[in-house]
């Protein structure tokens, strides 16, 4: 089976520019988590998404947005980029079942703020 | 507020040298936890799911069991190739996200 992926895997954008991100979720899988990471505050929760609903969203400014589609695939959006927008961003998937709800990430997307 | 602390932030074995890593915890009604293994640059990786105290979970040099308080992650003869950042997440009873720990980062010396 084929993990998540992540689109592009790396990123440079210059300050006030706008960055789109692709998730593609394991198959069948129709949850899918945003994080985002950084050496200083570890992995913070961005939002996570459910058969196209938005069903937890974590303390992020509104300049952080995203969207499901149809078919799982996630995007993520942010908008007027800062400095401080440099980071690993993580998507992750799950499966939920009665017994166990475990996520599997991808790889990430290395964004740079310039 | 759910939240997240892991012992020691870094810790530097001989290959051969088994330790344990700390995942100190609190929820408002554990539905599980989680350990990944993260190596730089790359995203985390599942190792286990543990749902309720005193339950055990192992695989090759690595074993997890849980309180109702802490996590541990006890590595048996640990090899250079078990270095890597682990990460400890939290995910409490209903549709909530995980909390992360910020990882102790394992350096094991030939």
């Amino acid at each position: 089976k084929a993990g998540v992926t992540q689109t592009p895997r790396y990123l440079i954008k210059t300050r006030g520019q706008q960055v789109t991100l692709s998730c593609s979720p394991i198959s069948g899988h129709r949850s899918v988590s945003w994080y985002q990471q950084t050496p200083g505050q570890g992995l913070q929760f961005l939002f996570e998404y459910f058969s196209e609903t938005q069903r937890n969203k974590g303390n992020f400014p509104g300049r952080f947005s995203g969207r499901q589609f149809s078919n799982s695939r996630s995007e993520m959006n942010v908008s007027t980029l800062e400095l401080g927008d440099s980071a690993l961003y993580l998507c992750a998937s799950s499966y939920r079942t009665i017994s166990t709800d475990t996520q599997y990430f991808g790889p990430g997307t290395r964004l740079t703020v310039l | 507020e759910d939240q997240v602390t892991q012992s020691p932030e870094a810790l530097r074995l001989q290959e051969g040298e088994s330790s344990s890593l700390n995942c100190s915890y609190t929820v408002s009604g554990l539905r599980g936890l989680f350990w990944y293994r993260q190596d730089p640059g790359k995203g985390p990786e599942f190792l286990f799911t543990l749902y309720s105290a005193g339950e055990e979970k192992e695989k090759e040099r690595l074993k997890a069991t849980l309180t109702k308080k802490e996590s541990f992650l006890h590595i048996t003869a640990p090899k250079p190739e078990d270095s890597a950042t682990y990460l400890c997440a939290v995910q409490a009873s209903g549709n909530t996200p995980l909390v992360f720990g910020k990882g102790t980062r394992l350096s094991v010396i030939a």
